[in-house]
């Protein structure tokens, strides 16, 4: 069974301030990372995804990944109030599926 | 661009009611995928199709059947409604295991 894990939260940041969210998953065989907003109500929209050890910057996310320890992160550096949403992490792992595995979310509050 | 297209948005049903939620898509992606999401559950994988003509189940596909009815087109039936299946109802799209397209989402209550 593979398996993706977040803290549900809710994690409380001030504006301005650095969010981590973090995820673990079980497949050491995993080989694609991505990285969904969902806002309330709304359906997931991607906001990130890393194929790679190491980091990835676009805009204030970064996305980092390091297979060795299994486990993926994403950083929010001056968090905004809309960012206040759920983060979902999925993991795709190898062997020609195309189904990726999503933890449960991650809620995230940005209070001003 | 619509991207992906779900409907009804909205339904409730009875209990042993059935009902069909259709799903299209406008980017000639070869994959298609049915989630339900449930509060604190995340999103479940219900049915995929990784192509047309190919239909595969998911992590949670009792009392589901699907129809890969074209490469744009994918739909979920539900014969019997349970209580048990009230949740959201998300139709998403993809290319080759890249990023997923998700719909609008249709809200599903069964009484």
């Amino acid at each position: 069974q593979k398996e993706v894990e977040q803290n549900s939260g809710p994690l409380s940041v001030p504006e301005g301030a650095i969010a981590s969210l973090n995820c673990t998953y079980s497949d050491r065989g995993s080989q694609s990372f991505f990285w969904y907003r969902q806002y309330s109500g709304k359906s997931p929209e991607l906001i990130m995804f890393i194929y790679s050890n190491g980091d990835k910057e676009d805009g204030r996310f970064t996305a980092q990944l390091n297979k060795a320890s299994q486990y993926v992160s994403l950083l929010i550096r001056d968090s905004q109030p809309s960012d206040s949403a759920t983060y979902l992490c999925a993991v795709k792992s190898s062997g020609g599926s195309y189904i990726p595995t999503f933890g449960r979310g991650t809620s995230l509050i940005v209070h001003p | 661009n619509a991207g992906v297209t779900q409907t009804p948005k909205f339904q409730v049903l009875k209990t042993g009611q059935s009902m069909t939620l259709q799903c299209a898509q406008d980017m000639n992606h070869n994959s298609m995928y049915w989630y339900r999401q449930d509060p604190g559950m995340g999103l479940r994988l219900i049915y995929y199709s990784a192509s047309e003509g190919t239909t595969d189940k998911g992590e949670v596909p009792n009392g589901y059947n699907v129809s890969r009815l074209n490469k744009r087109e994918f739909s979920l039936r539900l014969e019997s409604a349970a209580p048990s299946q009230t949740s959201v109802y998300f139709c998403a799209s993809s290319e080759k295991g890249g990023e997923l397209f998700f719909g609008e989402g249709s809200r599903l209550t069964v009484l």
